[in-house]
């Protein structure tokens, strides 16, 4: 049973740029949240997608947006980014949105220059 | 305010000896608490997780206490390991009317030193 993937691992970007990370959920699970890790914090609650719909949202700008498909992955998309956008970003996915389990990915470890 | 604070930020022990790790909510209404194993550069690992009614739950070397009253959670390693070297996250799940938010401690990095 593969737990929750994302891709790439790592990723390079200058600002200004845009970027798109991908999430697989854990299989059976339907909720995915995404969330910014900054060195040395603990992760910061970007949002959560369920039945394809972004159902709660933290305290992030318009420039971060996501999806969550019918297959229940999703991706993140960050536009005009800046320096501080450099962070390990985070999926976890879960079966029941409210009251489930959160299993996390590995991440994706974004570097702005 | 819901914020979750844990102390130590950093810890540095030897290998075999016991620590204590400290996680202090304010989180409100609480539904359940846990913590996380985080090693570099991966995704957090779920070590225990403790309800209202919980005091105290083993996961091999590792002990949470939970204490509602105080809204104080603690996390005991025994025997340290090399491999124990990494952050440990407290996380707390309010319960909402429609969606349970979680709280994340900025975590304490353990270092075990043979």
């Amino acid at each position: 049973d593969a737990g929750v993937t994302q891709s790439p691992t790592h990723l390079i970007k200058t600002r200004g740029q845009q970027v798109t990370l991908r999430c697989s959920p854990k299989s059976g699970h339907d909720t995915v949240s995404w969330y910014q890790q900054a060195l040395g914090q603990g992760p910061q609650f970007i949002f959560q997608y369920y039945e394809e719909e972004e159902r709660q949202r933290g305290n992030f700008p318009d420039r971060f947006s996501g999806h969550q498909f019918p297959n229940y992955s999703s991706e993140l998309n960050v536009n005009a980014l800046l320096l501080g956008d450099s962070a390990l970003y985070l999926c976890a996915s879960s079966l029941d949105r409210a009251m489930g389990e959160q299993f996390f990915g590995p991440g994706t470890r974004l570097t702005v220059l | 305010k819901n914020q979750v604070e844990q102390s130590p930020q950093s810890l540095i022990i030897l290998e075999g000896k016991n620590c204590t790790l400290q996680c202090n909510y304010t989180v409100s209404p609480f539904s359940n608490l846990r913590w996380y194993k985080q090693d570099t550069g991966r995704g957090p690992v779920s070590l225990t997780i403790m309800t209202f009614s919980e005091n105290t739950k083993s996961n091999g070397r590792y002990t949470a206490t939970l204490d509602a009253d105080t809204k104080q959670s603690s996390l005991h390693i025994t025997a340290s390991q090399l491999s124990d070297s990494a952050s440990y996250i407290c996380v707390v799940r309010s319960r909402g009317s429609t969606l349970g938010r979680l709280y994340f401690g900025r975590g304490t990095q353990l270092t075990v030193w043979p």
